[in-house]
This record gives structure tokens, sequence and C-alpha cells, in this order.
């Protein structure tokens, strides 16, 4: 059973332009979440989704990013026309359950040059 | 809002010690509390999930606490090992409605285990 998949691992971007990060959750997980992680700092939450609804994006900034989990294909968060502040490791977890612990993949790390 | 703090921010000891990693939150509504190692550039790795309704998890040389009235966890680590090195996140999870929840992540603790 595979896990969590995230791709690209590594994405370089200059500024102004769009990044799309892409997850497919382990089989059988409806439930994907999105963290990011900045430089010296702790994770954290920027959205929730279930196949084709967004559950709560309370932690995802209200301009640029965008994230959407479709009936078909992975998760993908959508980053329009970076800035270097968006620079970061950005990681996806699925989980099948609320009493099921989060699996995480192992990240897109985003340069902005 | 949930606040997750880790002590120590680092730690190093003896192959061989046992040790105690902390953490505390301030808000004792939560969820669940998950426990996570994290290997420099990659993913995290789950170690034990605890339920708002258990009081510890036991997996292996692991065995981590909650007290939710008191708003503290602990992971202890027996016999640690030099590949126990690694950053050590502590999480804790709010019920967000239609079965999902959302972590709050400590900064972690960075453990370094000398042979």
């Amino acid at each position: 059973n595979a896990g969590v998949m995230q791709n690209p691992r590594h994405l370089v971007r200059r500024r102004g332009q769009e990044a799309r990060l892409r997850c497919s959750p382990m089989k059988g997980h409806s439930h994907v979440y999105w963290y990011r992680q900045l430089p010296e700092e702790g994770l954290k939450f920027m959205v929730y989704l279930q196949k084709e609804n967004i559950i709560d994006e309370s932690g995802m900034p209200k301009e640029r990013f965008s994230a959407e989990f479709p009936k078909e294909g992975p998760s993908i968060l959508r980053i329009q026309q970076v800035v270097r502040g968006d620079s970061a490791a950005y990681f996806c977890a699925s989980s099948p359950l609320i009493s099921q612990p989060q699996h995480f993949g192992d990240g897109t790390r985003l340069s902005i040059l | 809002k949930q606040e997750v703090t880790q002590i120590p921010a680092a730690l190093s000891v003896p192959e061989g010690e046992n040790l105690v990693l902390n953490c505390s939150f301030t808000d004792s509504a939560i969820y669940n509390l998950q426990w996570f190692r994290q290997d420099p550039g990659k993913g995290l790795t789950s170690l034990l999930l605890i339920q708002s309704s258990q009081r510890e998890q036991t997996s292996g040389r692991l065995n981590a606490s909650l007290d939710k009235s008191s708003g503290r966890s602990t992971l202890y680590i027996a016999a640690s090992q030099p590949g126990d090195s690694a950053t050590y996140l502590c999480a804790v999870g709010k019920f967000l409605g239609t079965s999902g929840s959302r972590l709050t992540f400590g900064e972690g603790t960075q453990l370094t285990v000398n042979p």
C-alpha cells in the first residue's frame, strides 16, 4: 500500500509564476490536508478537503492560494503569482477517518527565485 | 486559539539512555494528539496517536501519555539508539466536523543520540 505521494519533490519558480503542487492520498483515504512549513517555523494547517469539497480553508491565505480535490485524480494546491515569501515546504496528509492518524507525504520544497 | 509548546527545543543524549519529551497545549478541548518524527528533508512519520479519551499509547520502545485536563503530553523513549536521532513533533487535533481534524503543531524537539 503506497504512502501519500507528493510531486514534485522540489519546485523552483520565478516571482510572478504559478506553482502547482500535487498530492495523491493513500488508497482508501478520503480526507486530505495541506500544511506549510516555513523556514525555521513549525508546520501550519492550510486547508482540509474531501472529494470535490473544501471543508475548512481557514489556514490558507485569502489571495493567490487555492486547493482542490477532484472526483478523479490528485489533490492540487495552486499558488498564483508566487512571491519570495511563498518559499517553504508544503506537506500533504491523508486519513480514512478522523479517529485514524494522518499520514504525511515527503513534501514539496518550493523555492522562489 | 490553540498553542502547542515543546520542551526542550533540543536534546543530546548518549546511546542507551531513557528520555522524555514534553508537549503542552493551551486549549484542552482536543480531539486527539499525535506524535511524529521528522528526519531532515523528509516528511513526517506518525509514531503514536492518542484519542482524547485515552491516557496513553505504547509502540515498542515508545510510550506517549496524555493529561488533557492539565494540557500536557509526554513521549517516553526507552533505551535510545542513534537511529532515534530526528526532530519529534507533537500535534494536537481539533475536530472540524464531517469527520476531519485539524492538527496544530509544536515546533519540535531536535533529538541527537550519540553512539
